[in-house]
Formats: C-alpha cells, structure tokens, sequence
C-alpha cells in the first residue's frame, strides 16, 4: 500500500462548478501535511498547509481528519486556471522529507 | 537567489556515461532535497540533506547515485554509468526548517539514449 494515495483522475468540471479531491496516507505519526499543485512539465508549487481545525483560502478549502487519516481540498467557483495536477503531500515526524500522492489530475472546461 | 536553480535544464547524455546534476538553494535554506519524477508518474524521494549532512539518503536507487551538499548551499547529485530507466525530471527543493513546505527548483530532464 503507497503511504499517501490519491485518485488520479482525471476530474472533468465545468467552470463554476465546485470540486472536491480525497487523500488517505497510512503512517499515523505524519505530523504536516499539504496541497501542492503541478502544472503540466513545471514543477510543483505549495498551494497550501493543512491545518487539524481546517483551513480556507480563497476558493480553497483543506480538511484534516486524523482519525480517518484523511485529507481533502476543495475548490469552489472553478476557473479555466484551476487545470493542473493536485498532490496531497504529508511529513512524518521524523526527518523533514515529504511523501508526495501521485496526484489528481483537474480539468476544468468553458 | 530569489528561488531555487537548478542546472542543466536538459541533459542528454549517452548510456554508461556519468552526469552532474547541480542545485543551488534559496539562500538561508538549512534543508535540500532531492527527488525524481518519471513521465506521468509521482515524485521519488531520492535523498535529503539537512546543511552538509545527508541523515536520509533510503531513496538512492543504487550505488551509481551519489550526492554531496558543500558550504551547506550547493548540492550535486552524481549518477554513474546512467542507464535508460534514469531518464526522468530530477527536482531539487530547499525548506527554511521543519514543518515548513518546499520551494522546488524548475528541475533537470535527464534523457538516457
């Protein structure tokens, strides 16, 4: 089983319409967690932090729960710019290294 | 600098011959990382220093992958007698601490003929 595992998708939406994206990782002592988002041959880029009480930014909304060992983004009101692959991305407590998700692939269409 | 560099931006090289891949941080960045990513797979955690240590170095696929970090700020990742199955983008990212995300680089694409 991969420590972090996403559905790769493709999710195909509208624009406007609201999307949501699931990640489950195994290793209970992951202490950090992230969204990173990766556009097509770029490297990836923070989007944002998870925190434990949740967290919004803008459009973007990240849930933690611990007990399930899950963690999910949602993006409201999508825009043509929202199109990339979303990486879910824990740390563990020991070291500093990051275990990326393969991804969810995002299309979003006119 | 502003961001994290990485060089070259492409690599081709032939099998069996030895490449340098170079890393330069973001300036005050204690930590280094290297991973690899092939065509429309995920990233592969290849090794980490924290300043000129390397506490966790699981993710080298074989001996001919070596790595060294200097004056804590530059890294090189060397592999020796590149095979075909090297051939992906090699991403070098840089963290200010602990519990902080990644600033990747723009990566190497690595092609093995």
């Amino acid at each position: 089983r991969k420590e972090v595992e996403q559905d790769p998708g493709p999710f195909n939406v509208p624009e406007g319409a609201t999307v949501a994206f699931n990640c489950t990782y195994s290793n209970s002592a992951s202490q950090s967690f992230f969204w990173y988002r990766q556009d097509c041959r770029k490297e990836p880029k923070l989007l944002m932090s998870v925190y434990s009480s949740g967290n919004e930014d803008g459009r973007f909304t990240a849930q933690l729960n611990r007990a399930s060992q899950y963690i999910s983004l949602l993006i409201r009101d999508s825009k043509l710019s929202d199109s990339a692959t979303y990486l879910c991305v824990v740390k563990r407590d020991a070291g500093n290294m990051l275990t990326f998700g393969g991804g969810t692939r995002l299309m979003v269409k006119p | 600098g502003a961001g994290v560099s990485q060089s070259p931006s492409n690599k081709v090289t032939e099998k069996g011959k030895d490449v340098e891949l170079r890393c330069d941080p973001i300036s005050g960045h204690t930590a280094l990382y290297w991973y690899r990513q092939s065509l429309g797979q995920g990233l592969e955690f290849l090794i980490y220093f924290q300043g000129n240590s390397a506490p966790d170095k699981s993710g080298l696929p074989s001996d001919r992958f070596s790595a060294e970090r200097t004056g804590g700020s530059v890294s090189t990742l060397t592999i020796q007698r590149t095979q075909q199955e090297d051939s992906a983008v090699y991403l070098c990212a840089s963290s200010p601490g602990q519990y902080r995300g990644y600033t990747f680089g723009s990566g190497t694409r690595l092609t093995v003929v």
